[in-house]
């Protein structure tokens, strides 16, 4: 069973512009999350996605945003990006979501760069 | 509020030593679950463990066990015999039925020398 993929696994941007992560869940699963994770300030949640809906967001900017597709595959965009947002941002996929506390299952994750 | 303290941030030890890593959480549900994660150095977090608030039951595998104590909030996880593969950060994490999400303690990294 294929585990859960992310792309680009690095990705160099520059301030201000904007960029697009992917993130393809396991088989079956329906609930995507996402997480940044920085040096300062550890594994912060950003959101989740079930069946195409957000279900709950994380305390970040409206400069990131998400969306999920009818194949449970998820993007998350970053706009205007800031040197702030360099990390590594993880994608996390489970059966129905924490709310049901089944277990998540996480990518290799996307390391960006803003320089 | 929801809260996980790891607080040892780095522990080192010799191959073949024992390594207990310490969780302490905080959350005003009944219901809540905690787990374990592995982060090596390639980034992906490794599921170890779940724990549901409901089952206090300790637990092993391998070289691995867990004890979850409810009267303390605390969800610690021992290595026995570790080895250099056991190198990596572990977290500790929790999720509750209020929160819809994992929150995640800061992560203790394990090093483990031949």
């Amino acid at each position: 069973k294929a585990g859960v993929t992310q792309t680009p696994r690095y990705l160099i941007k520059t301030r201000g512009q904007q960029v697009t992560l992917s993130c393809s869940p396991i088989s079956g699963h329906r609930s995507v999350s996402w997480y940044q994770q920085t040096p300062g300030q550890g594994l912060q949640f950003l959101f989740e996605y079930f069946s195409e809906t957000q279900r709950n967001k994380g305390n970040f900017p409206g400069r990131f945003s998400g969306r999920q597709f009818s194949n449970s595959r998820s993007e998350m965009n970053v706009s205007t990006l800031e040197l702030g947002d360099s990390a590594l941002y993880l994608c996390a996929s489970s059966l129905r979501g924490p709310l049901s506390g089944t277990e998540a299952f996480f990518g290799q994750g996307t390391r960006l760069t803003v320089v | 509020a929801q809260k996980v303290t790891q607080a040892q941030t780095e522990i080192s030890v010799v191959e073949k030593e024992d390594v207990t890593l310490d969780c302490v959480y905080e959350t005003r549900d009944t219901t809540y679950y905690l787990f374990w994660y592995k982060q090596p150095p390639s980034g992906e977090l490794v599921f170890l463990i779940r724990r549901n608030s409901f089952d206090e039951q300790n637990e092993i595998s391998g070289r691995y066990s867990w004890n979850f104590q409810k009267s303390t909030s605390s969800f610690n996880f021992t290595i026995t015999a570790s080895q250099v593969v056991d190198s990596a950060v572990y977290f500790c994490a929790l999720t509750d039925h209020s929160w819809g999400k994992l929150q995640f303690g800061a992560g203790t990294q394990v090093v483990v020398t031949p």
